[in-house]
């Protein structure tokens, strides 16, 4: 089955920096790479997504590039600000006629300092 | 909230019991599924259910039991076979085929007394 690695773990930043989150999957046939953001305590929202024929998306400070070739992508988040703390999942999943099942990793915590 | 409403946000349990969380959702969500939460492990599948009646395990079902007869809810139940059933339980549904984001419930905490 798929296998999504993620890095950092952790990831502290100053406010109005970037931040860059990788990952990497193992399944070539993957083809839909949603990112969840998770608030302390609260659930996973999705905050961007990308599918395998696009290699790049961009939504205000939010951008998410995708290497088909070496199987990484990466969430990049611009102008840090201090509501940007919170735990980011990237997922990947493979469209099939029964549905799709998605793989999360393990999660990187950002704190970004004010 | 959001469409997806899971019950209770917070549960306790006794050693030997089964327990039943609930998740309900109004979005008309063909697929729903079950996750498990630990710090520093992510999300793990549980069970996962794509139509009415039938339902398939996740990558950690042992010690867990689900139906699916109606389209709007996905019960889980923690049975006393679950010998670490501590952990952050969060239920999503999303559109059956296609490329589309889960929609979570907002959780539910588990924990043995």
């Amino acid at each position: 089955g798929e296998n999504v690695e993620q890095h950092p773990s952790t990831l502290s930043v100053q406010e109005g920096d970037s931040a860059v989150i990788k990952c990497t999957y193992s399944d070539s046939a993957s083809n839909y790479f949603p990112w969840y953001k998770q608030e302390l305590g609260k659930r996973p929202q999705l905050i961007i997504d990308i599918r395998s024929n696009v290699g790049e998306k961009k939504d205000q400070r939010i951008a998410v590039t995708l290497n088909k070739t070496a199987k990484h992508f990466s969430l990049h988040i611009t102008e840090t600000q201090p509501e940007d703390s919170a735990v980011y999942f990237c997922a990947a999943s493979t469209s099939q006629n029964t549905g799709n099942q998605f793989y999360f990793g393990t999660g990187t915590s950002l704190t970004v300092i004010p | 909230d959001g469409g997806i409403t899971q019950s209770p946000k917070y549960l306790f349990r006794k050693e030997g019991q089964n327990v039943t969380l609930s998740c309900e959702q109004n979005l008309n969500h063909d697929a729903m599924y079950w996750y498990r939460q630990d710090p520093g492990q992510g999300l793990r599948l549980i069970y996962y259910s794509q139509i009415v009646n039938d339902f398939q395990k996740g990558d950690i079902a042992e010690g867990y039991s689900v139906s699916r007869e109606k389209k709007e809810s996905f019960p889980l139940t923690v049975t006393s076979a679950q010998k670490n059933p501590t952990a952050f339980y969060l239920c999503a549904s999303s559109p059956q085929g296609g490329d589309y984001g889960y929609t979570f419930g907002s959780g539910t905490r588990l924990t043995v007394v």
